[in-house]
């Protein structure tokens, strides 16, 4: 297998503030990692695609200015909620792609528990 | 994005076999086959997949009709631990604009009696 690690693993901030999510692929370097939005009793929304160096591919619906990304290196990538209001509570889960072509995998990070009062 | 249609929940006891079937009759030539699994509050994890044979690692076996068009996950002995949200989902191989990308279903959530 392989180690997808997030931090914080939770998290309670302010209406307008931002806040920034770390995922990190701890054994094996990722040049693609995806980043997912869960809410309640629902299944996984996958957001955006991130690949190292290049700008984000977002989702059909998914505001890029509010969610920010940025993939600096092949080991990290970041989410930023910017301005945060209450409906953007959810769980936040990241994944990395570990080798490429046919045997390609998606890991999953623990996820980020994100409560905007 | 080929879709996959999945029970909402199945049933199973302790050390018991469970077959988590997933009907997937649009699935294309470059289409994997992955499943995941999902704990409360965790995030998912890797089972399996596979492209069209049969599939075994240490967690599960992963069993592909002829015509590609359902799978089975299989887990040999269900323990108390394998309790989760069980998704069956087609990964684009083919280097299409969904190339490597995962869309999750509602899954089956599996309950495993002692």
């Amino acid at each position: 297998g392989a180690v997808v690690s997030q931090h914080p693993s939770r998290v309670i901030c302010k209406s307008g503030t931002s806040v920034k999510i770390e995922c990190r692929s701890l054994d094996f370097q990722a040049t693609t990692m995806f980043w997912y939005r869960q809410f309640p009793k629902k299944s996984l929304m996958l957001m955006a695609t991130s690949n190292e160096g290049s700008k984000a591919t977002y989702e059909q619906g998914v505001e890029k200015d509010k969610f920010l990304i940025n993939h600096a290196s092949l080991t990290l990538s970041t989410l930023t909620v910017t301005s945060a209001h209450p409906e953007d509570s959810s769980f936040y889960i990241c994944s990395a792609s570990k080798a490429q072509g046919l045997r390609e995998t998606q890991y999953f990070g623990p996820g980020t528990r994100l409560l905007v009062l | 994005d080929a879709k996959t249609t999945q029970p909402n929940s199945m049933e199973s006891n302790e050390e018991e076999p469970v077959h988590l079937p997933c009907n997937h009759s649009t699935i294309s030539g470059t289409d994997y086959i992955h499943w995941y699994r999902q704990l409360p509050s965790q995030g998912p994890e890797y089972v399996i997949h596979g492209l069209t044979s049969n599939v075994n690692n240490r967690m599960a076996s992963l069993a592909i009709a002829e015509d590609r068009k359902s799978s089975t996950l299989i887990l040999h002995r269900a323990t108390l631990r394998d309790a989760a949200v069980y998704y069956c989902i087609l990964r684009d191989g083919g280097g299409g604009t969904s190339y490597g990308k995962l869309t999750f279903g509602q899954g089956t959530i599996l309950t495993v009696h002692p």
